[in-house]
């Protein structure tokens, strides 16, 4: 999977907790995003950062929080505000241009119980 | 939103045959990319087509681009059975810099 982690595989959350999904690389790029896939759909965008400190919300946004401390680093908290948590979270990076190819990490699944 | 949109949603075709799997969009792109997912994994990127190029080939991978028709196909030659999985494609609209991808082809190759 391109020298991205996620971690953990599969991950179970009781109604009401906040949750963060890791995602670490070490390709050396200076982009990073989160993406959402329910079954059967496409890839939905949660939050993106082109550079450590700063990040950019998606088309997804409502529920999430991310931050981005270091370049090889970007984790996503799935907060008690997101209505319908339970889907597949990819992470994927870029070099810095957001219009080149991503490689992906081998994704998390959320469940929320 | 989704600017990409294949087509069709699910084929399935025997190994050896070929399989054409089309994108349609809706505004002018930068670039147009198409990636694979194994079932239950990540995605892998296979082919990126820029706006001025009709036509890019990988092995057995061949891509199409028609910027008049706002289209893309792909075409995956002599399948196998390795090949099932689900293709997207993604854009670059020139009026913005982030990739939004369709809702997939389901690509069955049976063996």
């Amino acid at each position: 999977d391109g020298g991205i982690t996620q971690s953990p595989k599969y991950l179970f959350r009781k109604e009401g907790q906040n949750v963060t999904l890791s995602c670490e690389q070490n390709l050396n790029h200076d982009a990073m995003y989160w993406y959402r896939q329910d079954p059967g759909q496409g890839l939905r965008l949660i939050y993106y950062s082109q550079i450590v400190n700063d990040f950019q919300k998606g088309d997804i946004a409502e529920g999430y929080s991310v931050s981005r401390e270091k370049k090889e680093s970007f984790p996503l908290t799935v907060t008690s505000a997101q209505k319908n948590p339970t889907a597949f979270y990819l992470c994927a990076s870029s070099t810095h241009r957001t219009d080149n190819e991503q490689f992906f990490g081998p994704g998390t699944r959320l469940t929320v119980l | 939103s989704q600017q990409g949109e294949e087509d069709p949603q699910a084929l399935s075709i025997q190994e050896g045959e070929n399989a054409t799997m089309n994108c349609s969009y809706k505004t002018s792109i930068n670039n147009l990319q198409w990636y694979r997912q194994n079932s239950g994994r990540g995605l892998v990127h296979l082919i990126l087509i820029r706006s001025n190029e009709r036509e890019k080939h990988s092995g057995r991978l061949r891509v199409t681009l028609d910027t008049s028709k706002k289209s893309s196909s792909l075409l995956i030659t002599a399948s196998r059975a390795a090949d099932t999985a689900s293709y997207f494609c993604a854009t670059v609209p020139t009026s913005g810099s982030r990739l939004t991808f369709g809702e997939g082809t389901q690509l069955t190759v049976n063996p």
